[in-house]
């Protein structure tokens, strides 16, 4: 297994477009989350899906965000009429849970998106 | 939920000087507690984890202690290198024994080390 990979790397949009972005977790993992990070700052919590449901959504994630995880494997998340201050580093990170165990999570590369 | 609280950067030190970046955090339960690094521009790597108390992670010289009574995690590196120059991020997490879902992260710590 090569980690978790993001697609694509780099985005850069024009404000009011639409933008998707795509996580492959580690494959036998059953926790698949996203977080978003500015520069200076950490990463801050989005939100997650145990398997295909989507348990947890920050109040950062307004009503333009939308995250999938259709099959409990890959996860989607659509960003719908981008504004600058969308400009961030989004992180997927997926991790391994169940019977009192709680494994770290292993982050993607990020896709760095820029709103012009 | 958890919460975590680290030392502010960004902190300068000389080649072979001791490293202490101070951790401490809030949480219901028992979370997991991790160190995180990021090198210049790369993505966040798991630098070390403790999962109970008392419980020491250790890794590339770094060590960290589970201190349950004072709930701190704190980062320690006898003999800094350059090569360690870096973000660390202090983050409890979810555990079998917390209600926590996520991992929680602080500001993070930039390190700067000077040949």
């Amino acid at each position: 297994d090569t980690g978790v990979s993001q697609d694509p790397r780099h985005k850069i949009t024009k404000r009011g477009q639409n933008v998707t972005f795509r996580c492959d977790p580690i494959s036998e993992h059953n926790r698949l989350y996203w977080y978003r990070q500015t520069l200076g700052q950490g990463p801050e919590f989005l939100t997650y899906f145990q398997n295909e449901a989507q348990l947890e959504k920050s109040r950062l994630l307004s009503d333009r965000f939308s995250a999938e995880r259709p099959k409990g494997s890959f996860s989607t998340l659509e960003i719908q009429r981008t504004e600058q201050g969308d400009s961030a580093m989004y992180l997927c990170a997926s991790s391994r849970t169940g019977d009192n165990m709680n494994t770290e999570a292993f982050f993607g590369q990020g896709t760095r998106l820029t709103v012009v | 939920g958890n919460s975590v609280t680290q030392m502010e950067g960004p902190v300068t030190l000389s080649e072979e000087a001791f490293l202490t970046i101070n951790c401490t955090y809030t949480a219901t339960g028992y979370p997991s507690l991790f160190w995180y690094v990021q090198y210049p521009g790369e993505g966040l790597q798991l630098l070390l984890k403790a999962t109970k108390a008392d419980d020491k992670g250790s890794n590339k010289g770094f060590e960290a202690t589970y201190r349950k009574e004072t709930t701190s995690f704190h980062l320690e590196k006898g003999s800094v290198q350059v090569s360690d120059s870096a973000v660390y991020f202090c983050a409890p997490g979810p555990s079998g024994y917390s209600s926590a879902s996520k991992i929680i992260f602080g500001s993070g710590t930039r390190l700067s080390i000077r040949p």
